[in-house]
């Protein structure tokens, strides 16, 4: 299957800095990404998609402004969770469609003390 | 997309054949039923789909009764690895969905020794 990567898949920050995720599509070309959250002991929720060259659609109750997703070429999206506080603290998992199949990053855990 | 209900946790012993049942009542005409297993802290990985009937590959049976309205999944024998989180996903494949995945509760299987 194809291979989806992120990093860090760990980050650590402080309150109040901006963090930056990437998810690469290592063998395949990626025009849909997707970025998703999953807090302890519960299910994934959608976040946004990511669009190659044009702006994300966020799912209701995500700030664009807070969660920024750039998606400049056909193997990168990157998700920038601003001025991260505690509550953003959780494991942040991308996936890139690929022939109708969804194929998942290692995910990211964020921890913002 | 259509609401999926499953069991919140199963608990098993090694060798035995665990079967994970998921209710879809709202399934529509176009929608492929979809399993996903999850280890704590990595991302969603893709076990089975199917559309109707019985599907089996490598991993794991997906039987599907002709009213679709639920699906089972079968893993055979199981061992202590395959202690997860296994997530029944419903929507149709080729209308965007492959990748945009609405994630329920999931199933949380525990293998015992």
């Amino acid at each position: 299957g194809a291979v989806v990567s992120q990093h860090p898949s760990r980050v650590i920050c402080k309150s109040g800095t901006s963090v930056k995720i990437e998810c690469r599509s290592l063998d395949f070309q990626a025009t849909t990404m997707f970025w998703y959250r999953q807090f302890p002991k519960q299910s994934l929720m959608l976040m946004a998609t990511s669009n190659e060259g044009s702006k994300a659609t966020y799912e209701q109750g995500v700030e664009k402004d807070k969660f920024l997703i750039n998606h400049a070429s056909l193997t990168l999206s990157t998700l920038t969770v601003t001025s991260a506080h505690p509550e953003d603290s959780s494991f942040y998992i991308c996936s890139g469609e690929l022939n109708t199949e969804a194929f998942f990053g290692q995910g990211t855990r964020l921890t913002v003390v | 997309l259509a609401k999926t209900t499953q069991p919140i946790s199963m608990d098993s012993y090694e060798g035995q054949e665990v079967n994970i049942t998921c209710s879809h009542n709202n399934i529509a005409t176009n929608d492929y039923i979809t399993w996903y297993q999850q280890f704590p802290s990595q991302g969603p990985r893709f076990i089975i789909q199917g559309y109707k009937t019985k599907v089996t590959n490598e991993v794991a049976s997906l039987f599907i009764p002709a009213d679709r309205k639920s699906s089972t999944l079968s893993l055979p024998r199981v061992s202590l690895s395959d202690t997860a989180v296994y997530y029944c996903l419903v929507g149709d494949p080729l209308y965007n969905q492959g990748g945009k995945l609405i994630f329920g509760q999931g199933t949380e299987l525990s293998v015992k020794p």
